[in-house]
């Protein structure tokens, strides 16, 4: 059974940093992309960024709103993903969840993670 | 970038009754367009993918229609466990794009 466990939310100051994780089992991690997309209380729905799997280069493309502050990483032996953000912003605050992409560059996010919350708070 | 638009925002209707949500790309995106039910304080579940294929194990009352840049989801009968926000998304181009959604309630 494929699952996705975020972890690593919680209350942050302005400015400071924090790195989310997301735990894959019941598939093969390191041929899928991992996409990380969040959703601002009561908001709608933003995709952050993806990494691609081994196979095509595990390269990262990011939304323009987190370029040069967060970055996207994954551990094949572990089977993790990583999202490290920095210069956290308020507007930052959201419930992040991790996907996976069913098929490359099909942008399918097939399965999703329970979410973790992050509140960006003086 | 590209723009979602989508309507109505919310709306209510009995159980039975035939459902539309419609969603409008600022540029044509082909069918590279994804439907998505989320329900209270859970994730996303995708329905619809390519703009018209069913998702594996979705209920055939959901469906989904268009390309270029107008779209449009079904529910063909309105279930009680239906009640949930759809979103739509594109994938034509980075950075990939939603749908405001729109929340549906049973009258």
């Amino acid at each position: 059974e494929v699952q996705l466990v975020e972890s690593g939310g919680g209350l942050v100051k302005p400015g400071r940093s924090l790195r989310l994780s997301c735990i894959a089992s019941g598939f093969t991690f390191s041929d899928y992309a991992m996409s990380w997309f969040r959703q601002a209380p009561g908001k709608g729905l933003e995709w952050v960024g993806f990494i691609r799997g081994k196979g095509y280069g595990g390269t990262t493309e990011y939304a323009a709103s987190v370029k040069g502050r967060f970055t996207i990483s994954r551990d094949d032996s572990k089977s993790i993903a990583y999202l490290q953000m920095s210069s956290l912003k308020t507007e930052d605050t959201a419930v992040y969840y991790c996907t996976r992409e069913r098929h490359p560059g099909a942008y399918d996010f097939d399965y999703w993670g329970q979410g973790t919350l992050v509140t960006v708070s003086s | 970038d590209i723009q979602m638009t989508q309507s109505p925002p919310s709306l209510s209707a009995s159980v039975g009754a035939r459902v539309t949500i419609t969603c409008q790309a600022s540029q044509d995106i082909s069918n590279f367009l994804n439907w998505y039910q989320q329900k209270p304080g859970k994730a996303p579940k995708l329905l619809i993918y390519d703009a018209s294929n069913l998702e594996t194990g979705v209920p055939s009352r959901f469906s989904g229609s268009g390309s270029g840049t107008d779209f449009t989801f079904t529910i063909s009968s309105l279930q009680p466990e239906d009640i949930a926000t759809y979103f739509c998304q594109q994938y034509d181009n980075l950075p990939l794009s939603f749908g405001g959604g729109t929340k549906v309630e049973i009258k």
